[in-house]
């Protein structure tokens, strides 16, 4: 089993929808968790950090389930810029960070 | 946030040459900086860690005698590839750590002919 595991899509949708990717993780000691954005042939960059409460950035809100260890983030009236490959990041403690394989999303007029 | 920069952003090069890449902390000091690999629509993969002033250590699977690892400043560290085969052909990406976040450099294409 991958330590961090993601759907890699693609997601397909139209403008406005709302949609959601999961992510697993496989250490129950992981310490922090985020979701990072990476645009083709582009370095990965920080979308947002999750939470165990829970946390909302405009039309972004990540999900901690630690229980079930999973993540999850939702994005609500999707923009045609949203198009990117979303990337779960799992750390596990130190300096051991673990990047899940992606999740494409492509928004479409 | 801060700013990590790469150089160069892609690289051709023939088999069995060595290729150089430098990875720069440009307003922070970082003396951890990791190297990760990413082949097409796959996941990064950490190849190694770089510690300023000591040795790399790196991932299970990785050559540290073919991926030549330098951390010489609190600010620079080098991943040379040498004796580059087709097969090392990927998008090179570095990360420094600054607080709680990773900050990675705009990567190499490296392109082995």
């Amino acid at each position: 089993r991958k330590e961090v595991e993601q759907d890699p899509g693609p997601f397909n949708v139209p403008e406005g929808a709302t949609v959601a990717f999961n992510c697993t993780y496989s250490n129950s000691a992981s310490q922090s968790f985020f979701w990072y954005r990476q645009d083709c042939r582009k370095e990965p960059k920080l979308l947002m950090s999750v939470y165990s409460s829970g946390n909302e950035d405009g039309r972004f809100t990540a999900q901690l389930n630690r229980a079930s260890q999973y993540i999850s983030l939702l994005i609500r009236d999707s923009k045609l810029s949203d198009s990117a490959t979303y990337l779960c990041v799992v750390n596990g403690g130190g300096f051991k960070t673990i990047f899940g394989a992606g999740t494409r999303l492509f928004v479409k007029a | 946030g801060a700013v990590v920069s790469q150089h160069p952003s892609w690289v051709i090069c023939k088999s069995g040459t060595s290729v150089k890449i430098e990875c720069r902390s440009l307003d922070f000091q970082a003396t951890t900086m990791f190297w990760y690999r990413q082949f097409p629509k796959q996941s990064l993969m950490l190849m190694a860690t770089s510690n300023e002033g000591s040795k790399a250590t790196y991932e299970q699977g990785v050559e540290k005698d073919k991926f030549l690892i330098n951390h010489a400043s609190l600010t620079l560290s080098t991943l040379t590839v040498t004796s580059a085969h087709p097969e090392d052909s990927s998008f090179y990406i570095c990360s420094a750590r600054l607080a709680n976040e990773q900050f990675f450099g705009p990567g190499t294409r490296l392109t082995v002919l």
